[in-house]
């Protein structure tokens, strides 16, 4: 158990849809990452937030929004859903501004099925 | 990022050591090498890191060869719940946020531990 909590665990949605997938981070962590696992692409990147701010943009697309609150807690928006969405998505924590690879700790992630 | 080629899969009997190479023949001087691993479809979980020398923790031992373009991880005593997919990056080892950071995990090597 990594500490990192996301809800929920599996979505299930159609297409043209929006959904919001939440992230808590470890206790004392204060950057959230965002990362989408589809089966041809790998883990990419989406995002990252540290203390409330944006930090970092990958390859995440307009459709997609994110934001993190002042209790830490983090939120991935995906809107106008297709069905090439549907992907692992897994959202990450760090202590500090700028985490290394071995200082991200991994949630358990959400499953986002688009049918 | 430099690129990695790992075996597509790998076995290796409960109790064994489990040796996973991975080949980065286009790494940089100040590129690390990462080991993760995902258990089926659980976040991906930091092993261990390294530079040049070889390391070593409580997971596994990572063996970097003195060119640099390929290194091994070390599994010591496999158990059942080794098995996972193990992903090899290289990549510098400071956070370079800002618009160009990405970070891709490759397809990486399913590695069964069979009794």
């Amino acid at each position: 158990d990594s500490g990192v909590t996301q809800t929920p665990k599996h979505l299930i949605t159609a297409t043209g849809q929006r959904v919001t997938l939440r992230c808590s981070p470890r206790s004392g962590d204060l950057s959230v990452y965002w990362y989408q696992q589809s089966l041809d692409q790998g883990l990419q990147f989406l995002i990252q937030y540290y203390n409330g701010e944006e930090r970092a943009k990958g390859n995440i697309l307009e459709r997609f929004s994110a934001q993190q609150f002042p209790d830490l807690h983090s939120e991935l928006n995906l809107s106008s859903l297709e069905l090439g969405d549907s992907a692992l998505y897994f959202c990450a924590s760090s202590v500090g501004e700028r985490g290394g690879l071995n200082e991200q700790f991994f949630g358990p992630g959400t499953r986002l099925t688009v049918l | 990022d430099a690129k990695t080629t790992q075996p597509t899969s790998m076995d290796c009997a409960e109790g064994r050591a489990a040796n996973l190479p991975c080949n980065h023949s286009t790494i940089s001087g100040n590129e690390y090498v990462y080991w993760y691993r995902q258990i089926h479809s659980q976040g991906p979980q930091y092993i261990i890191h390294g530079l040049k020398n070889n390391e070593t923790n409580e997971m596994a031992s990572l063996i970097i060869t003195e060119d640099r373009k390929s290194s091994t991880l070390i599994l010591p005593h496999a158990t059942l719940r080794d098995t996972a997919v193990y992903y090899c990056i290289v990549r510098v080892g400071s956070y370079s946020g800002g618009s160009n950071y990405k970070l891709t995990f490759g397809k990486g090597t399913l590695l069964t531990v069979n009794p």
